[in-house]
């Protein structure tokens, strides 16, 4: 059974600070990885998605793939406030079934 | 252009009632799928559906069905109703198969009573 996984947090950053948060996959073919941000109670929002051939900014956000390690990093400076939400890691996988794999999330907390 | 759309909004049903849910993917996404998401807990996948036909299930017991009309739109069905299956059922749709980015309605909260 492919795995991704990621630690439940929370994690506390103080506003303005670089949040990295972390995310491990099992399927070593995997060639794309996704982030969703969920705020409480309302549904996942795509921030962002990389292949696996290479690293990629979007404004505050920058995802970083290490194959090696098998893990992808989601790094967001100046973090603010509005930051604090749960962030959902996704990995393509399955054996006959091939589809988003979901990490269960990690709590992110921005403190002014 | 709409995003993926759900109804109702909130469902209060008692134990042992049936409850619908329905879905409407995003114009063109041929796949859908539904996740139950237990208050402060991840996603658990529960279907995927894709040009009609149901393509995984989860881990979830045959009570928990659904189905993909022709519009490529879908219902989700829970049988007999148990205390613990109230949670956010959260639908998404995509484009490209099971891979590909999944965009997610704003989900119905189902309260059993």
């Amino acid at each position: 059974q492919k795995e991704v996984e990621q630690n439940s947090g929370p994690l506390s950053v103080p506003e303005g600070a670089i949040a990295s948060l972390n995310c491990t996959y099992s399927d070593r073919g995997s060639q794309s990885f996704f982030w969703y941000r969920q705020y409480s109670g309302k549904s996942p929002e795509l921030i962002m998605f990389i292949y696996s051939n290479g690293d990629k900014e979007d404004g505050r956000f920058t995802a970083q793939l290490n194959k090696a390690s098998q893990y992808v990093s989601l790094l967001i400076r100046d973090s603010q406030p509005s930051d604090s939400a749960t962030y959902l890691c996704a990995v393509p996988g399955g054996d006959s079934n091939y589809q988003l794999i979901w990490g269960a999330g990690t709590k992110l907390i921005i403190k002014p | 252009e709409a995003g993926v759309t759900q109804s109702p909004t909130h469902l209060i049903k008692t134990r042992g009632q049936q409850a619908t849910l329905r879905c409407s993917p995003i114009s063109g996404h041929t796949s859908v799928y539904w996740y139950q998401q237990a208050l402060g807990l991840g996603l658990q996948f529960l279907l995927w559906y894709d040009e009609g036909e149901e393509r995984n299930r989860g881990n979830f017991p045959p009570r928990f069905s659904g189905r993909q009309f022709p519009n490529y739109s879908s219902e989700l069905n829970v049988n007999a109703l148990e205390l613990e299956d109230s949670a956010l059922y959260l639908c998404a749709s995509s484009g490209n198969g099971g891979a590909d980015t999944q965009y997610f309605g704003p989900g119905t909260r189902l309260t059993v009573l």
